[in-house]
């Protein structure tokens, strides 16, 4: 099967500019992640959807951050005004949904904002 | 707060060798353990996963070992190989649907 499919692999932008990452998650796989992972550190949990559904957004900086989830597969994440500080890789993973089955992660988007 | 961690963040292992790595986990409530490999560019790649009512749970080549009463997971890698070279993340599900991470362990494999 094909893996979750992530762009652009790498972004650089300047800080107060807006930027879009892209996610297509696996076929049939109800449960969709964003994740961000600062260089040297585990990935953190950003959003996670089910179906079109927004499940937790409780770790995204809404003030800065927004995500969705048109029609429950593709997902889209934009960072608006961007900071140094969101220099990091995004990382979107999705799941079937059932209980305790592993995440499949995508090979994420590395952005640099100067 | 609760967290996942590893007990060291660098290992250097012969080539041939069996590498251990630990982690340590705080939430008494997860219930669902997995280790992922993430190779420098990629993603995190999934290794094996154990649930909370085994100890021990064996894949090709690797081991997950699980002490639920300190509160402790390992990964052991046999006879490693210069392909194993890679960042080792240990997640855990504290009963939410949702992986937490945590700060993963660089393993080097000398030739």
């Amino acid at each position: 099967e094909a893996g979750v499919a992530q762009s652009p692999r790498y972004k650089i932008i300047e800080k107060r500019q807006s930027v879009a990452f892209w996610c297509n998650p696996i076929s049939g796989h109800a449960t969709l992640y964003w994740y961000q992972q600062i260089l040297g550190q585990g990935p953190k949990l950003l959003i996670q959807f089910q179906n079109n559904g927004v499940v937790d957004d409780s770790q995204l900086p809404k003030d800065r951050f927004s995500a969705e989830r048109l029609k429950g597969v593709d997902s889209t994440l934009k960072i608006q005004p961007a900071k140094l500080e969101d220099s990091a890789v995004y990382l979107c993973a999705s799941t079937p949904g059932s209980y305790n089955s592993p995440l499949h992660f995508g090979n994420g988007t590395r952005l640099t904002v100067t | 707060g609760e967290s996942v961690g590893l007990h060291l963040p660098t290992l250097s292992v012969q080539e041939g060798d069996n590498s251990i790595i630990n982690c340590a986990y705080s939430n008494s409530a997860s219930d669902y353990f997995i280790w992922y490999k993430q190779e420098s560019g990629k993603g995190p790649q999934f290794i094996i996963d154990i649930r909370s009512n085994m100890d021990k749970r064996q894949g090709q080549r690797v081991t997950v070992l699980l002490n639920k009463t300190v509160k402790h997971l390992s990964l052991q890698i046999a006879a490693t190989q210069p392909g194993d070279s890679a960042v080792y993340f240990c997640a855990e599900n504290g009963g939410d649907y949702k992986l937490s991470f945590g700060a993963g362990t660089t393993v080097t494999v000398r030739a």
